[in-house]
């Protein structure tokens, strides 16, 4: 198995672009997010999704759409990138959904400029 | 709703010293709790992790916390730091989001280990 992978591993935006991040997972978890990472911030989950079609906002979900239209792949879009959304972006997919454990990806670096 | 606390943003030990790092949870249910570690320009690997029965947790390369209900904490600790631990900790809990469990991190503790 892959595990989690994630493309880009490093972007750079010009603000107001839009961009998609790419999640996808071969392990068949049905439960799968998205973080950010800020320094002293720890992980915020800004989206997440329980299958296939349903999704749902995290903590910061605002700049942020997500679809689910298979179980392997969770793309997270960036409509309209702005400064504020540099960050590194982890997507995870849950391992145990008993306990919540999840697994995560390498990341993505992002610079918005 | 949960939430963790990490006191110490960094930590620095000399090699072969104790490591202790702490973290404090609160949460409406009863917690699961995890703690990853994430070495630079890497993903969070779990390091360990705490659902039910005993409470001291042993993880990967020598790391154990133990859960303490009544002082809502859970620290890990290594009884002898090695140069490869250095890295970032984050312990984290696990609450009910609507129909899933979603974990809450800490901000995260950055472990230096001097020679």
């Amino acid at each position: 198995n892959a595990g989690v992978t994630q493309t880009p591993k490093f972007q750079v935006l010009k603000t107001g672009q839009s961009m998609t991040l790419q999640c996808a997972q071969d392990m068949n978890h049905e439960y799968m997010s998205w973080y950010r990472q800020d320094p002293g911030m720890g992980l915020r989950l800004i989206h997440y999704s329980v299958g296939a079609g349903i999704t749902d906002q995290g903590e910061v979900p605002n700049g942020y759409n997500v679809s689910r239209s298979t179980t392997e792949d969770f793309p997270l879009r960036l409509l309209s990138a702005a400064p504020s959304q540099t960050s590194v972006y982890f997507c995870a997919s849950t391992f145990d959904r008993a306990s919540g454990e999840q697994y995560f990806g390498p990341g993505t670096r992002l610079t918005v400029t | 709703a949960q939430s963790v606390t990490q006191l110490g943003s960094h930590v620095s030990v000399s090699e072969g010293a104790l490591v202790l790092l702490r973290c404090n949870y609160s949460s409406s249910v009863p917690p699961y709790l995890f703690w990853y570690v994430q070495y630079p320009n890497q993903g969070l690997q779990l390091l360990l992790k705490y659902t039910t029965g005993a409470t001291l947790v042993k993880g990967i390369n020598g790391f154990e916390a133990e859960f303490k209900k009544s002082e809502t904490s859970f620290h890990l600790t290594k009884p002898s730091a090695h140069m490869s631990d250095a890295a970032e900790y984050f312990c984290a809990v696990s609450g009910l989001s609507g129909s899933a469990r979603q974990l809450t991190f800490g901000s995260g503790t950055q472990l230096t280990v001097l020679p």
